[in-house]
């Protein structure tokens, strides 16, 4: 039973194309999160929506656009990609209010790979 | 804001010796800290995590850390490495109000026989 899914877990495309990655958990959470790791394993928050409302936004190109349809899905949206987008992406849920320590839970993330 | 500086990216020991994977931090109120392991090719699971309630923190896999304010540090150690340890493993902070993780640039770990 998988706590944080995300699909595809491999992504191949060329340079200019328009993507997407979704995100899904099943744990109750109201609070999701992308995160990028690039090549040197370095992992820096993106953005975070709690309750479908986005929360977090870190300076992220405008070329990426996270949408959240409801709290158990955070999809990932890339266009015009560059060669620079190329990394691992991971979504991750915790639950906002439950305590401040909460744990946030990872996917196993998608390895995007631009040409 | 808060950040966490990882010494060492990466550290060998052997099979059955004692492993120290080290942490400092730097915060302007009491951190959050949490300690992530990430085997190869897979996403980040949580090891331990320090919220103030103890100063020795004990995780899963026979992994503990210690808070110590006075040295900023949360050094994770394992008494006695086994070979399916060897993995990247991140510190991380919790920064702000919204539990935005702040990470370390991550340690390697590697055992050998």
């Amino acid at each position: 039973d998988t706590a944080v899914s995300q699909t595809p877990k491999y992504l191949v495309t060329q340079m200019g194309n328009d993507k997407s990655i979704k995100c899904e958990q099943n744990l109750g959470h109201d609070t999701m999160y992308w995160y990028k790791q690039d090549s040197k394993k370095f992992l820096k928050i993106m953005f975070s929506y709690n309750n479908k409302e986005l929360i977090i936004n870190e300076t992220v190109p405008n070329r990426f656009s996270p949408k959240s349809p409801d709290k158990a899905h955070l999809n990932l949206h890339i266009n015009s990609l560059e060669l620079g987008d190329s990394a691992v992406y991971f979504c991750a849920s915790s639950q906002l209010g439950g305590g401040v320590s909460d744990t946030q839970y990872f996917g196993p993330g998608t390895r995007l790979t631009v040409l | 804001a808060q950040s966490v500086t990882q010494l060492g990216s990466h550290v060998s020991v052997s099979e059955g010796a004692l492993v120290l994977l080290r942490c400092n931090y730097s915060s302007s109120v009491p951190p959050y800290l949490f300690w992530y392991v990430q085997y190869p090719n897979q996403g980040l699971q949580l090891l331990l995590k320090y919220t103030s309630a103890a100063t020795l923190v004990k995780g899963i896999n026979g992994f503990e850390a210690e808070f110590k304010k006075s040295e900023t540090s949360f050094h994770l150690t394992k008494p006695s490495a086994h070979m399916s340890d060897a993995a990247e493993y991140f510190c991380a902070v919790r920064d702000g109000g919204f539990q935005k993780l702040v990470f370390g640039t991550g340690t390697r770990l590697l055992v050998s026989p």
